[in-house]
This record gives structure tokens, sequence and C-alpha cells, in this order.
């Protein structure tokens, strides 16, 4: 099993230019979700998704779009990047038996907006 | 709303002496409490939770974690350190229902020295 993977591992956008983060898990996960991760303000979510169709929006969704349209797949969309969007992005997955259950991340994406 | 604190941004001990990493939470009724490990350039790894019952969770490279209902703290612990403990350590609460998408603590990065 490959586990979550997520492409691509770097990325260098002008601000205002549009980018999708990859994100595709292997476990048949019901729940993803995707976090960025800032010095000093550890990990915050953006959107997550509890199945095929259903998305949310989590702390920091300004500026990000995502659709669930398979298990597998939960791509990250920037519509128009800002230097503020500049970060370290984390995709993770996880089963929908509960509060015990643990994530699985992918090894992340490190987007600089210039 | 769940949460958990980590209050110390960096945590420096010397190989083989016993590291702490500190982890406090606010949560209404019975905490789920994970630790996760983010070693260099990786993403996250889950090392231990806390579901119920021994107030002493072992988990992954021998760390394990005390639960401490009086002081609301589930801290972090090795007996000896090894330098390639050196990491960011995240404490995590997922929601009381819901998604059970987790927050995370904002992370402290362990240093431990030859």
């Amino acid at each position: 099993n490959a586990g979550v993977t997520q492409t691509p591992k770097f990325q260098v956008l002008k601000t205002g230019q549009s980018m999708t983060l990859q994100c595709a898990q292997d476990m048949n996960h019901e729940y993803m979700s995707w976090y960025r991760q800032d010095p000093g303000m550890g990990l915050r979510l953006i959107h997550y998704s509890v199945g095929a169709g259903i998305t949310d929006q989590g702390e920091v969704p300004n500026g990000y779009n995502v659709s669930r349209s398979t298990t597998e797949d939960f791509p990250l969309r920037l519509l128009s990047a800002a230097p503020s969007q500049t970060s370290v992005y984390f995709c993770a997955s996880s089963s929908n038996r509960g509060r015990s259950e643990k994530l699985f991340f992918g090894s992340g994406t490190q987007l600089s907006v210039l | 709303a769940q949460s958990v604190a980590q209050p110390e941004d960096q945590v420096n001990v010397a190989e083989g002496n016993p590291l702490t990493v500190k982890c406090t939470y606010s949560v209404s009724g019975n905490p789920y409490l994970f630790w996760y490990v983010q070693y260099p350039n990786r993403g996250l790894q889950f090392l231990l939770k806390y579901i119920t019952g021994d107030n002493l969770v072992k988990g992954s490279y021998g760390f394990e974690a005390e639960f401490n209902k009086s002081q609301t703290s589930f801290h972090l612990k090795k007996p000896s350190a090894l330098v390639s403990d050196s990491a960011l350590y995240f404490c995590a609460v997922p929601p009381a229902g819901g998604s059970y998408i987790p927050t995370f603590g904002r992370g402290t990065s362990l240093i431990v020295h030859p």
C-alpha cells in the first residue's frame, strides 16, 4: 500500500496564479482532510471531507476550494495564490469508525508564493 | 470545543536523559488524546493514543504518555532520549462528535544533544 500520496512535493507560484495540490489514498478511508503548517502555528485545518460528495470548511478555508468525487482523491485548489498561502500543506486520511481512529498523513507539499 | 495546548515551543535534552513533552487539554466528556511525531521533511506519524483505561499509554519508538485527569494533562515521555528522537511533536484531540477530524496543538520541537 502506498498510503497517502501527495503531489507535487515542491511548488513555486506567482501571486494570482492558480494550481491544484493532489492527494490520493489507497486505504479506502472515508475521511480526508487538508492542513497547512506554519511556523509557530502548528497544523490548521483548511477543508475536510467525510465521504465522496461531502466536503466542509475547517479553520482557515478562505482562498481554497476542494471537491471529493471519489473515495480515493481529495484535491485542494488555490484559486488565486497569495503570499500568505506560502506554507507546507498536508493531506491526511482516516476511517470513520470513530474518535479513536488515527490519521495517516502524506509527505507534504511545500508551496512558495512570490 | 475540544482543544489542546503545548506550552513549550522547544525542549532540549541530553542524549540518555529522560524527556518530557507537555500537553494539556480542554474537552467536554471523556477525552480521546493523540500524539504524533514529524521528522524533518516528513509527514506526521502516529505515536500513541489515549482512549480509556490505563493512565500510562505505551506507543512507538519507546515513547509513552501519562494521562492525568486532575491536571488535564497528557505528557509524552521517554526514559532515555536518543539523538534520533529529535523531531517536532504534536498533541491532538478529535471533536466530541461529527467529523472526528482532530485539532492539533502548535507543536513542540524536541532537540536531543549528543
